[in-house]
């Protein structure tokens, strides 16, 4: 079955430096690549997603890159604010199949 | 839209009492997810339905969990009897096609 290995497990940078999330996958069927957002006492919340048929997808001062071939995708912050301080989950998914997430990367937007 | 409606917010029980956490999904979606939280163990999904029928349980810890979905606006999951080590955040998810989304959760603390 599907494994997503999520790198590193804790991120700390600076206010207004960039921060970058890794993750990588095993199936290769899988097609679609969300991340997730969750704060203190919330639910994870959707805050990107990328589809295999795409190699970079951009909302505002968030992106993420898909490496098909080595299996990699990776979420890019930028200009890092302290409301972006939360655990990031990556994941991936085959259609009409569950989700698999990786461990999470507590991410500490220092002041 | 609501989003996805958990209840209770907060249960606090002692060992070996019934619990059980409902769930209504997003009006629409197709498939419904039960996910436990820890700390040591991260985000686990216990089982999935797709359009009101179990798919893959193979997340239930054990006997003691067991899942309902009666109609497409409502599940429930059910520990009895709860044991200490069930203590946990309990979330559920609905999904349409791909992407999924999560409700706030229920926190469960078994004394």
């Amino acid at each position: 079955g599907e494994n997503v290995e999520q790198h590193p497990s804790t991120l700390s940078v600076q206010e207004g430096d960039s921060a970058v999330i890794k993750c990588t996958y095993s199936d290769s069927a899988s097609n679609y690549f969300p991340w997730y957002k969750q704060e203190l006492g919330k639910g994870p919340q959707l805050i990107i997603d990328i589809r295999s048929n795409v190699g970079e997808k951009k909302d505002q001062r968030i992106a993420v890159t898909l490496n098909k071939t080595a299996k990699h995708f990776s979420l890019h912050i930028t200009e890092t604010q302290p409301e972006d301080s939360a655990v990031y989950f990556c994941a991936a998914s085959k259609r009409d199949d569950k989700i698999i997430f990786g461990k999470g990367t507590r991410l500490h937007i220092l002041p | 839209d609501a989003g996805v409606i958990q209840s209770p917010r907060h249960e606090v029980t002692e060992m070996g009492q019934e619990v059980t956490l409902r769930c209504k999904p997003i009006s629409g979606h197709n498939s419904l997810f039960w996910y436990r939280q820890t700390m040591m163990r991260g985000l686990e999904l216990l089982i999935y339905f797709n359009n009101n029928v179990p798919i893959d349980d193979s997340g239930m810890p054990e006997d003691r969990f067991s899942a309902k979905m009666p109609n497409a606006s409502f599940s429930t999951l059910k520990i009895q009897p709860s044991e200490p080590r069930d203590s946990a955040v309990y979330f559920c998810a609905s999904t349409l096609g791909n992407e999924q989304f999560f409700g706030p959760g229920t926190r469960l603390t078994v004394l």
